[in-house]
């Protein structure tokens, strides 16, 4: 599965729109890409998932360029309730398959009053 | 709808001691995973369970093994634990059979070895 390179930390401010961005540059062309977010002893939670192009949902929107060697994840007027850490994932979803996901260090976003 | 539960939320164990950790997965799916995470590190992942047999392993070592039942609740067993052991662990539940496998999460069974 491809590797992930993603940002340390991010802060941002209640109301901001906050962009976190994911390398994957040996990204495969079977290769979805999909974005966790996970609280303090909590299990990690789906927020989006996308294969090209922009996808949107009641969540985050996530931006794919065409070449697909990265994704942006996009939260709109972020509060603090979505201080948590942000795992980006790229691998393969197929059916009568399988799809262990890997993770890395993730991005621990803080957001401030 | 009931999402993924694990029991029990919270285990203390001594090192040798042998521990049991359970997963009823997603109402709908029938493929259970399981990963570690250890304090300030992303989720590592263990094994998948699909129809009763695990077909994929992480870097793991033998004395984690794992079973699932026939309603697809599955069971992660960890013999002579170390104190290494200690960490949140984590059950994911998927449908196998749908281009993207989307794995859901539960909140983890957070096991302290002693």
């Amino acid at each position: 599965l491809a590797k992930t390179t993603q940002p340390i930390s991010m802060d941002s401010y209640e109301g901001q729109e906050v962009n976190i961005t994911c390398s994957h540059n040996n990204i495969a062309t079977n290769d979805y890409i999909t974005w966790y977010q996970q609280f303090p002893s909590q299990g990690p939670r789906f927020i989006i998932q996308g294969y090209k192009t922009k996808v949107t949902n009641e969540v985050a929107s996530l931006f794919i360029p065409a070449d697909r060697k990265s994704s942006t994840l996009s939260l709109p007027r972020v509060s603090l309730s979505d201080t948590a850490v942000y795992y980006c994932l790229v691998g393969v979803m197929f059916s009568g398959g399988y799809n262990k996901l890997i993770f890395g260090a993730g991005t621990r976003l803080a957001v401030h009053p | 709808d009931a999402g993924v539960t694990q029991s029990p939320t919270h285990l203390i164990k001594t090192r040798g001691q042998q521990v049991t950790l359970r997963c009823s997965p997603k109402s709908g799916h029938d493929t259970v995973s399981w990963y570690q995470q250890a304090l300030g590190q992303g989720p590592q992942f263990i094994f998948q369970y699909y129809e009763e047999e695990e077909r994929q392993r992480g870097n793991f070592p033998d004395r984690f093994s794992g079973h699932q039942f026939p309603n697809y609740s599955s069971e992660l067993n960890v013999n002579a634990l170390l104190l290494g052991d200690s960490a949140l662990y984590l059950c994911a539940s998927s449908f196998n059979g749908e281009y993207q496998e989307t794995q859901y999460f539960g909140p983890g069974t957070r096991l302290l070895v002693l």
